[in-house]
């Protein structure tokens, strides 16, 4: 079945820097990589997502690329603020089965 | 939209107890899906069910976990016996049929004693 790793698991930036997240996934046939951020204590929200036949998406300040060939995603946030301090996860489906396998989710620290 | 609703939010109960966790997805979502959350396993899908069947239930942990969506619009998670192990945030998420994206609920934080 699919697997998804999620790099780092702790990220610490200054606000106003860029930040990044990686994913990678195992199995070919998945097409849609979502993105959701967890704040604490509260549930995980879809921020962007990318399905497999667009190599890059952007909304304002995060963007997300997707890597057929290497099967590997990336969520970019620039301008980082605190406001964006939580963890992020990434997930991948074959959207014909619907679940989503996540990554175990990146902590993303934005010090003012 | 008053999205995903689920209940009770917390839940503290001994080792040895019944208990249930129920999900009300959102209006016209054909798919719904339960989730635990810990900090060691990271989010991981339990069972999800489409159109009321289910159709994936190989993340249920084992038997003592049990679910059914009697109609679209109602879901319950059931764990007898209930274990320290056990303790966890279970959320439920909805889906509409041809899209997606995945709505999730503010969870039910479960403490096993």
């Amino acid at each position: 079945g699919e697997n998804v790793e999620q790099h780092p698991s702790t990220l610490s930036v200054q606000e106003g820097d860029s930040a990044v997240i990686k994913c990678t996934y195992s199995d070919s046939a998945s097409n849609y990589f979502p993105w959701y951020k967890q704040e604490l204590g509260k549930r995980p929200q879809l921020i962007i997502d990318i399905r497999s036949n667009v190599g890059e998406k952007k909304d304002q300040r995060i963007a997300v690329t997707l890597n057929k060939t290497a099967k590997h995603f990336s969520l970019h946030i620039t301008e980082t603020q605190p406001e964006d301090s939580a963890v992020y996860f990434c997930a991948a489906s074959k959207r014909s089965q619907g679940n989503l396998i996540f990554g175990k989710g990146t902590k993303l620290s934005v010090k003012p | 939209d008053a999205g995903v609703i689920q209940s009770p939010r917390h839940e503290v109960t001994e080792m040895g107890q019944e208990v249930t966790l129920r999900c009300k997805p959102i209006s016209g979502h054909n798919s719904l899906f339960w989730y635990r959350q810990t900090m060691m396993r990271g989010l991981e899908l339990l069972i999800y069910f489409n159109n009321n069947v289910p159709i994936d239930d190989s993340g249920m942990p084992e038997d003592r976990f049990s679910a059914k969506m009697p109609n679209a619009s109602f879901s319950t998670l059931k764990i007898q016996p209930s274990e320290p192990r056990d303790s966890a945030v279970y959320f439920c998420a909805s889906r509409s049929n041809g899209a997606e994206t995945q709505y999730f609920g503010p969870g039910t934080r479960l403490l096993v004693l």
